[in-house]
C-alpha cells in the first residue's frame, strides 16, 4: 500500500539554525498538509497546501514557517531560525481529495538544543 | 472553531475484552467528517475509522465500531476482542465537509489505550 514517506527520522539542530524537513506524499494525491505534535500534547494542523499555494494556515504557521513544493514529488517545510519551542513531532500528510482521509507519514522528530 | 474532547487520559482492558473510548465535539455545523486514529509508541498515525456525519449508519471496521450520536455530538470508538497490539494513543478528530470552512483535522488530546495479558 502506497505510503506518506518522512525524512529525516530524527532531526537535531541549534537554537538560530535553518532546518528542513522532507516528505514525499502518495503520488497521486493532491493535498498536503504539517502537522506537529508536542511531546505529551495533542497533533496540531499547521498548513495545508493545494494547487502549489497554501490552502490554510494556522496560527502557529508564522513567518518563520515556509512549506515548498520544489518538483512532483517532495513537500518540504523549512524553519528559519528554530526556537526551542519548535522542538515536536512534526507530522505529513497527503489526501486525494479535500474531503478524503488523511495518510500520515511516519514523522519527524525535531530536538532543538 | 470546533473542539473535540477526549475526557479519558488513560483507559486499561484486558485482552480479548471490549473497551469504549469517548469523544465529544461542538459544532454548528451539519456536515463534517469524524475519525479515529490510532498513534502507537513508533509515534505513526494510523487511520483507524471514518465517519460521514450524514450517514446514519455507525462505521464498522474489523473489531473497530462506533457509536455516532448526532444530536448529542459524541462519537465514541468501541474496540471488540483486544489485543495487544491495540495498545496506543487513540485520537479523535472532526474535519467540517465545508470547503469555506478550511482543511484542518481537529485533534482531541488523545486516550492512552493499555492493553493487559
Amino acid at each position: 500500500e502506497p505510503e506518506v514517506t518522512q525524512t529525516p527520522s530524527h532531526q537535531v539542530t541549534q537554537m538560530g539554525q535553518e532546518v528542513i524537513l522532507r516528505c514525499v506524499p502518495i503520488s497521486n494525491h493532491l493535498y498536503f498538509y504539517w502537522y506537529r505534535q508536542i511531546l505529551g500534547q495533542k497533533v496540531e494542523f499547521l498548513v495545508s497546501f493545494y494547487n502549489n499555494e497554501i490552502s490554510e494556515k494556522s496560527e502557529i504557521f508564522d513567518d518563520q514557517f515556509s512549506v515548498e513544493r520544489p518538483d512532483g514529488s517532495n513537500f518540504t517545510l523549512k524553519i528559519r531560525s528554530t526556537k526551542l519551542e519548535d522542538s515536536a513531532m512534526y507530522f505529513c500528510a497527503s489526501s486525494a481529495r479535500r474531503n478524503s482521509p488523511l495518510h500520515f507519514g511516519n514523522g519527524t522528530r525535531l530536538t532543538v538544543t | 472553531a470546533q473542539t473535540v474532547t477526549q475526557s479519558q487520559p488513560e483507559m486499561s482492558v484486558q485482552e480479548a475484552e471490549t473497551v469504549t473510548l469517548s469523544c465529544t465535539y461542538d459544532t454548528s455545523e451539519s456536515d463534517y467528517y469524524l475519525f479515529w486514529y490510532k498513534q502507537p509508541p513508533s509515534r505513526q498515525m494510523i487511520l483507524v475509522i471514518r465517519q460521514e456525519a450524514y450517514k446514519q449508519q455507525n462505521a464498522t471496521e474489523n473489531r473497530f465500531s462506533v457509536n455516532f450520536q448526532k444530536a448529542a455530538k459524541s462519537f465514541s470508538l468501541k474496540i471488540s476482542d483486544s489485543q495487544l497490539g491495540d495498545a496506543a494513543m487513540y485520537f479523535c478528530a472532526y474535519r467540517s465537509a465545508n470547503s469555506n470552512s478550511g482543511y484542518a483535522l481537529n485533534f482531541g488530546k488523545g486516550t492512552s489505550l493499555l492493553v493487559t495479558p
